[in-house]
């Protein structure tokens, strides 16, 4: 197994545009988190998603949303890119809700860049 | 509200030197600590949870909820604990989520 997997690598969008971020959890995983990482800050919680259904929602806009398909693959979309967007974002898996019992594994991130 | 603090952002010491990394967290409910790290080139991964009162390459970290604190620390630093080290909180009361702190970059001189 890969591990959790992140695509794309890089992406480079302007302002206003929209963008979609996917991620492959290891196999077996039912939970997707998803991590904004702006440089020299720690992560930033977006959403946790388990069994397809929203489990947790940090402090993030309405531009910000995602889904979770039946393979537990997942997708994190962000509409109307804005400058201050530009950051890594992470993907986590876990088997269940990520938390003591759930170990949450990293996947390597995308890099946004918004001009 | 949720908020975990890392007052350091760079630590330096010598190998073989004891290391305690700070972490302060506020949180109203039940909180679930946890450490993470993350070599250079490497992915971000755990590390340590406060539950499981284990020691993971020689770091050991103690909840203290009278001083909302779970610090990191190891008797005697080696080269390759050089890191980024994140503290982080989750728990129940507010959705599963999970909040991490700013970091401490460890670095160990030989």
């Amino acid at each position: 197994d890969a591990g959790v997997t992140q695509s794309p690598t890089h992406l480079i969008k302007t302002r206003g545009q929209h963008v979609t971020l996917r991620c492959s959890p290891i196999s077996g995983h039912k939970s997707v988190s998803w991590y904004q990482q702006v440089l020299g800050q720690g992560p930033q919680f977006i959403f946790q998603y388990y069994e397809k259904e929203e489990r947790g929602r940090g402090n993030f806009p309405d531009r910000f949303s995602a889904r979770q398909f039946p393979n537990y693959s997942s997708e994190l979309n962000v509409n109307a890119l804005l400058l201050g967007d530009s950051a890594l974002y992470l993907c986590a898996s876990s088997l269940g809700l990520a938390g003591t019992y759930n170990e949450q594994f990293f996947g390597p991130g995308t890099r946004l860049t918004v001009l | 509200a949720q908020r975990v603090t890392q007052p350091e952002k760079l630590l330096s010491v010598f190998k073989g030197a004891p290391v305690e990394l700070k972490c302060n967290y506020s949180y109203s409910g039940s909180p679930e600590l946890f450490w993470y790290v993350q070599y250079s080139r490497q992915r971000l991964q755990l590390l340590l949870r406060h539950i499981s009162r284990e020691s993971i390459k020689g770091f050991t970290a103690d909840l203290n909820k009278g001083e909302t604190s779970f610090h990191l620390k190891k008797p005697f630093a080696q080269e390759e604990d050089s890191a980024m080290y994140y503290c982080a909180l989750s728990g129940v009361d507010y959705g599963q989520n999970f909040v991490f702190g700013p970091g401490t970059r460890l670095s160990v001189l030989p």
